[in-house]
């Protein structure tokens, strides 16, 4: 399984875009790059998934690089809710849908 | 959120006493997964089920059993409770991982404390 990085803490202002970086540089062609997040005492949420190109949903932005070695999730307009820790994970066909889920960013939205 | 009920909530139990976790969905949904959470540890998948009677280990399942007889229900046993095992216990439900989605939703999570 791919191994994904990701900076354990991130700060971002009220109503700025959020931006989260994720490295996956050992991502193999047939792997898709999932994201979730985790409200304090809450269990995971899904937010958006791609395997090459870029994807939007109502939540959020997901930007793969072309060489699929990195990825950024974009909450466009962060809120206090969206604080959270944030999961980036790689998951291929046929590993019955098991998810790795690693150390997560800690995302604080200050005021 | 997605329809899964986690019960109990909250338990605290004895070590060595047996218990038993109870994942409840109404998406009929084909998979289903037990993960537990613990500081420093993240999210670990300790069993998940792939259809009715059809079960396998996740990375974390000594000391665990699981059954599911029916769709919607999914159960996590612990035999004999252990301190080790005091911890939250996510379920989680998937319709379908193919062609490598697998988006899936949670549960709101049992915490168990045994002592």
């Amino acid at each position: 399984d791919a191994k994904t990085t990701q900076p354990p803490s991130m700060d971002c202002a009220e109503g700025r875009a959020a931006n989260l970086p994720c490295n996956h540089s050992t991502i193999s062609g047939n792997e898709y790059v999932y994201w979730y997040r985790q409200i304090h005492s809450q269990g995971p949420q899904y937010i958006i998934h791609g395997l090459k190109n870029n994807e939007t949903n109502e939540m959020a932005s997901l930007i793969i690089t072309e060489d699929r070695k990195s990825s950024t999730l974009i909450l466009p307009h962060a809120t206090l809710r969206d604080t959270a820790v944030y999961y980036c994970i790689v998951s291929r066909r046929g590993q019955g849908g098991k998810l790795i889920f690693g150390q997560g960013t800690e995302l604080s939205v200050k005021p | 959120d997605a329809g899964i009920t986690q019960s109990p909530r909250h338990k605290v139990t004895e070590t060595g006493t047996p218990v038993t976790l109870r994942c409840h969905q109404t998406e009929n949904h084909r998979y289903m997964y037990w993960y537990r959470q613990d500081p420093g540890h993240g999210l670990r998948l300790i069993h998940y089920s792939y259809g009715v009677k059809d079960t396998d280990k996740g990375e974390v399942s000594d000391g665990y059993s699981v059954s599911r007889s029916k769709t919607e229900d999914f159960l996590l046993t612990l035999e004999s409770a252990t301190s080790s095992q005091t911890s939250v216990y996510f379920c989680a439900i998937s319709e379908s991982p193919r062609d490598g989605r697998n988006e899936q939703y949670f549960g709101p999570g049992t915490r168990l404390t045994v002592t």
